[in-house]
């Protein structure tokens, strides 16, 4: 059964920058698309971006500007950053795996969440 | 981008009832769309892909259907674990709609 596991700071100040980790256990890193999904408090989803095993990423045009995503794949693990944060990022953060390993489609596997805080 | 849009916000109902949940697109994603269902404090769980396709595990009562713009997840008779938040969302942009809150009345 593949497990997603989350980590990283639950408080991060205004315009600094945001890191998470993703933990990959029970199957392959290698082949399917990695996302980040995030969840303000008391709203909707919005996906983020997502990385490929080869290292590819593709992101969501609004924060194309301020995220970079990563993988390595000897650690199975993908890596989120989020520069020049705001109390807008604010959020519940969600890895998720695609269901397809040839294309990113839907999302079947999904992480427990990591509550993410930007506050001084 | 496209944009999804559900409705109603809020659907209230009884347990037994069917439920109807509509999702609609601005522009056509052919089949291509999933349904996921979230309850509290919990990541979403995938019920429906491409359209009408129950993912692993989702019982038979969930159903699914529509193509281009106009999709329906519908819930047969609702048992007491499927109130929650659903929220549609299309392959080719990854996006998500706004979500809609299935209530007990």
């Amino acid at each position: 059964q593949v497990q997603l596991q989350e980590s990283g700071p639950g408080l991060v100040k205004p315009s600094e920058t945001l890191s998470l980790t993703c933990t990959v256990s029970g199957g392959s890193i290698s082949s399917y698309y990695w996302s980040w999904i995030r969840q303000p408090p008391g709203k909707g989803l919005e996906w983020i971006g997502y990385v490929s095993h080869t290292g590819s990423a593709n992101y969501n045009s609004s924060l194309a500007r301020r995220v970079t995503l990563s993988v390595d794949t000897s650690n199975k693990q993908f890596s989120l950053k989020v520069n020049y944060v705001t109390a807008a990022d604010t959020a519940v953060y969600y890895c998720a795996r695609s269901r397809s390993s040839s294309f990113p489609d839907y999302f079947d596997y999904w992480g427990q969440g990591t509550v993410v805080t930007v506050s001084s | 981008e496209i944009v999804l849009t559900q409705s109603p916000a809020t659907l209230s109902l009884s347990p037994g009832e069917r439920a109807t949940l509509s999702c609609r697109t601005g522009q056509s994603v052919g089949s291509y769309l999933a349904w996921y269902q979230q309850k509290p404090g919990q990541a979403p769980r995938l019920v429906i892909y491409d359209a009408s396709n129950r993912a692993t595990g989702i019982p038979a009562r969930f159903s699914g259907s529509g193509s281009g713009t106009d999709f329906t997840l519908t819930i047969s008779s609702l048992e007491p674990e499927d109130f929650a938040v659903y929220y549609c969302q299309q392959r080719a942009g990854l996006t998500f709609g706004g979500g809609t809150k299935v209530e007990i009345k």
